[in-house]
Order: C-alpha cells, then structure tokens, then sequence
C-alpha cells in the first residue's frame, strides 16, 4: 500500500494523560499536513511541513500540541494534557513536489478524550 | 461567516434521482476540491478544478470563478453514493493549505 498510513487508527485515552500519532506519508511527497476534524464540522488545518521545516501553525494549536517531521519523512502529531475538547478526527495528508494543490488524505487517528 | 459554504447540509433523496450540491466561497483561491468522506473517516479526492467543468462517470464538478461558486452533480444516484461530500479550497498562498466547507451529508434510499 502506498497510500498515506497513520497510526493508530483510534484511541482512548483519560483527560490529562499525553498522546502521540503518527502519519506515514506518500514517498517523496514534500509536503505534510495536520488538520482536525470533529463531529459534523468539516477538517480545520492545524499545521505544515515542506520537507522537515514546520512553515506554519493555526491558532488552533495550542502549545499543549507540538508537530514534528524528522528528516521529512514521516511525522509525529503529540498533544500534552489531554482535554476533553481535543476528542476529534486527526487527518494527514501529503502533498507531492509536481502538484502542490493536491493533497492525498490519511484515514485519519479518531481520538476520543474521558 | 465561514470562507467555504456548502448547501445543503443534509440530503436525502430516492436511488435514481439527480443530485446537486452546492458550495460558494469568498477568498481568491488556485484551486477548488471536491471530496468524499465514507464513515470511518478516510477522504477521497473526487476532484480539482480551477475553471469549467470536469466529469468521472456518474460525477460532473462545475466551477464559476466570477460568481465564486462550485456545483457537485450526481446523476443516477445510487445507494452506495451515500457519504459526506466536502468542498475544499487552496486560498492562494505558498502553503496550499485547504479551506474546507463543512460537508454535505447525502444519503441515497432503495
């Protein structure tokens, strides 16, 4: 398969515990992206990287949230003190090089915080 | 007022039917997406346009970029067409980060 992959695909997790996903992109895409999406709403971007350089972040990530992207291959979203109000959809998507208005979406880490 | 609007929120209509979604925006975008999104979450790209018409099969994605509007038509629908149906803008920019509507919720009955 080689198709955007993330890990896991859901969990559960107690308020104030920590939680890391990881998103897995297409080979070669230069550009990953975070968003988040919660019931009935459609997905709000929260942040990118072009290669490993994280070129932007949505107020919406608080500094609770910190994105990473070693050696621009995959990349880790960790959320520190979890809150109830973080229980939502975690999309990734990758973006290649040649067609950078393209994204090719993960199927998404559903956490849900108690 | 959200930068991507899509209507209606909730569509129910018999297999057979002819469907249209619509979606209007108010920022300069490089490119309009049109994407479906099954329960479980995963989305699929159905497409991206940045001026007239494309079409797949039954699918057919129209755009207006002087009215800012987009049009998402299924002919024949067809139970297995039921899914959310998300319009998603590329807002210009060197990031190419989407803007999404909040998605059309289409069920299709037998």
């Amino acid at each position: 398969d080689t198709g955007v992959s993330q890990n896991p695909r859901h969990k559960i997790t107690k308020r104030g515990q920590n939680v890391t996903f990881r998103c897995d992109p297409i080979s070669e895409h230069n550009r990953l992206y975070w968003y988040r999406q919660t019931l009935g709403q459609g997905p709000e971007f929260l942040t990118y990287f072009q290669n490993e350089a994280q070129l932007e972040k949505s107020r919406l990530l608080s500094d609770r949230f910190s994105a990473e992207r070693p050696k621009g291959s995959f990349s880790t979203l960790e959320i520190q003190r979890t809150e109830q109000g973080d229980s939502a959809m975690y999309l990734c998507a990758s973006s290649p090089r040649q067609i950078q208005e393209t994204q090719y979406f993960g199927p998404g880490t559903r956490l849900l915080v108690l | 007022k959200n930068e991507v609007e899509q209507s209606p929120q909730n569509l129910t209509a018999q297999e057979g039917e002819f469907i249209t979604i619509n979606c209007s925006y108010s920022v300069g975008i490089s490119a309009l997406h049109w994407l479906q999104q099954h329960p479980g979450g995963g989305i699929v790209s159905l497409f991206m346009l940045s001026s007239g018409k494309k079409k797949h099969g039954r699918l057919i994605a129209t755009i207006n970029i002087q009215e800012k509007h987009s049009s998402l038509h299924i002919t024949a629908s067809h139970p297995r067409d039921s899914a959310v149906y998300i319009c998603a803008v590329n807002s210009g920019g060197s990031n190419y980060k989407l803007t999404f509507g909040k998605g059309t919720l289409l069920t299709v009955n037998p």
